[in-house]
């Protein structure tokens, strides 16, 4: 069955400091893997996603997403965070391509708090 | 770029009445959409697949009557709420595959919050 597990619910961390969040999924196939940004009452924006190619993925904002067949996780990083960071984030698995592609598993969500 | 735009952004009605929600691909077609609702302070799910020309495909759980879903043309998807109640309060989101690309992308619109009195 497909599924996406972020375990951490909610994080709090200091402007500046570096922040990991975390994401494991399941799936039957190679998945095509997302992270995505909600603000309050907004929509989603993609920050980055990985379909093939280079496992460590370069996303807008200064993120990065890395990879991990083995572990079956792809954890969003960013080296400093910025007070701006603070929203909800979602991790997003689905298929590469095909009659299913667009169909999204997600995550429940990791909200990020950004202390000043 | 490509951009899937959706309508109305926000929406308050009475219990009893219908609502349709609107989600549109502005510069490429799209032979399917899905659409996602998201309750407070959760993820979001998916609740239907919109497809160009024939039924939608509803998950486990929705229900076809009350979700009704027309897929008329191959930029515009309607998602009607129909004799909304107040349960149905929600973030009801879509979102649009672009297949013209080998590397394919993913679109999505900027949300509708449905408030139901």
């Amino acid at each position: 069955a497909q599924s996406v597990t972020q375990p951490d619910i909610h994080i709090t961390v200091s402007e500046g400091a570096s922040l990991e969040l975390r994401c494991n999924y399941s799936y039957g196939a190679t998945p095509y893997l997302f992270w995505y940004v909600q603000s309050p009452g907004q929509g989603l924006q993609l920050l980055l996603k990985y379909f093939s190619g280079d496992t460590l993925v370069q996303g807008i904002k200064g993120f990065e997403a890395e990879f991990k067949r083995s572990q079956s996780s792809f954890n969003l990083r960013k080296p400093s965070v910025h007070w701006s960071d603070a929203a909800e984030y979602f991790c997003a698995v689905g298929a590469r391509r095909g009659s299913t592609l667009g169909r999204l598993y997600f995550g429940r969500g990791t909200q990020l708090t950004v202390w000043p | 770029g490509a951009v899937v735009s959706q309508h109305p952004s926000r929406v308050i009605c009475k219990s009893g009445t219908s609502v349709k929600i609107e989600c549109r691909s502005l510069d490429f077609q799209a032979t399917t959409m899905f659409w996602y609702r998201q309750f407070p302070k959760q993820s979001l799910m998916l609740m239907a697949t919109s497809n160009e020309g024939s039924k939608a495909t509803y998950e486990q759980g929705v229900e076809k009557d009350k979700f009704l879903i027309n897929h008329a043309s191959l930029t515009l998807s309607t998602l009607t709420v129909t004799s909304a109640h107040p349960e149905d309060s929600s973030f009801y989101i879509c979102s649009a595959p672009d297949n013209r690309a080998t590397n394919e992308k993913l679109f999505f619109g900027s949300g509708t919050q449905l408030s139901v009195l």
